[in-house]
């Protein structure tokens, strides 16, 4: 069965940090990756996909076969990331697959 | 900016009576889509539904539940005989395409089952 995994239900760090939110994968076939994002009071919203490659608010994932992950990852951590984070897995018939979430804190 | 949209946003109702909850997609979108997320646990698929019928079903979306776009522009989730277990947020969203295309959700509905 499709499955997508996110160990860390809380993870929190200092503004200006490295954060790292893993994400790990368990698909037959090649996935479709994404991560979403809820910040408070507002909707689940696309924060990127790995189709696209593309760095959004200073946000990076590479999808990685080997080790079936799609880790998010910034370089400086801003208080405005502070968030739920979902990554989630896409099969062929556009059924989203989430991983539990992981609620990211960055303090200042 | 184009947004999904979803009524009520919390809806309280006794076990065993009908609900339905409301959907209206972003207008030029062919895909539509239920989640839910039980509280504490994660968002789960129910269904998909494109060209209106069903294109996809979770074994959660049993007899129970039943998607309709009655209108060009509403798409309803109805649970037929709630039960406590069906306490949850209930999650609208919709696409332009499939296969990598983005999910844009709405707010949501939360459900409590008395």
């Amino acid at each position: 069965a499709q499955r997508v995994t996110q160990p860390e239900k809380l993870l929190s760090v200092f503004k200006g940090a490295p954060v790292e939110l893993k994400c790990n994968y368990s698909y037959s076939g090649s996935p479709e990756l994404f991560w979403y994002v809820q910040y408070s009071r507002q909707r689940l919203q696309l924060l990127l996909r790995h189709i696209s490659r593309e760095s959004i608010k200073g946000f990076t994932a590479d999808l990685n076969k080997g080790e079936t992950s799609f880790h998010l990852k910034k370089p400086f951590a801003q208080e405005e990331d502070s968030a739920m984070y979902y990554c989630a897995g896409e099969t062929s018939g556009s059924r989203l697959t989430f991983g539990e979430g992981t609620q990211l804190t960055v303090n200042p | 900016e184009p947004e999904v949209t979803q009524t009520p946003s919390h809806q309280v109702t006794q076990m065993g009576q009908e609900v339905i909850l409301r959907c209206v997609p972003i207008s030029n979108h062919l895909y539509f889509y239920w989640y839910r997320q039980i509280l504490g646990q994660k968002v789960e698929f129910l269904v998909s539904f494109y060209n209106n019928e069903i294109s996809e079903k979770s074994e959660i979306f049993d007899d129970q539940f039943s998607v309709e776009r009655p209108d060009g522009s509403n798409f309803t989730l109805k649970i037929r005989s709630t039960k406590l277990e069906d306490s949850a947020m209930y999650f609208c969203a919709s696409s332009e395409g499939t296969s990598g295309n983005e999910q844009f959700f709405g707010p949501g509905t939360r459900l409590t089952v008395l």
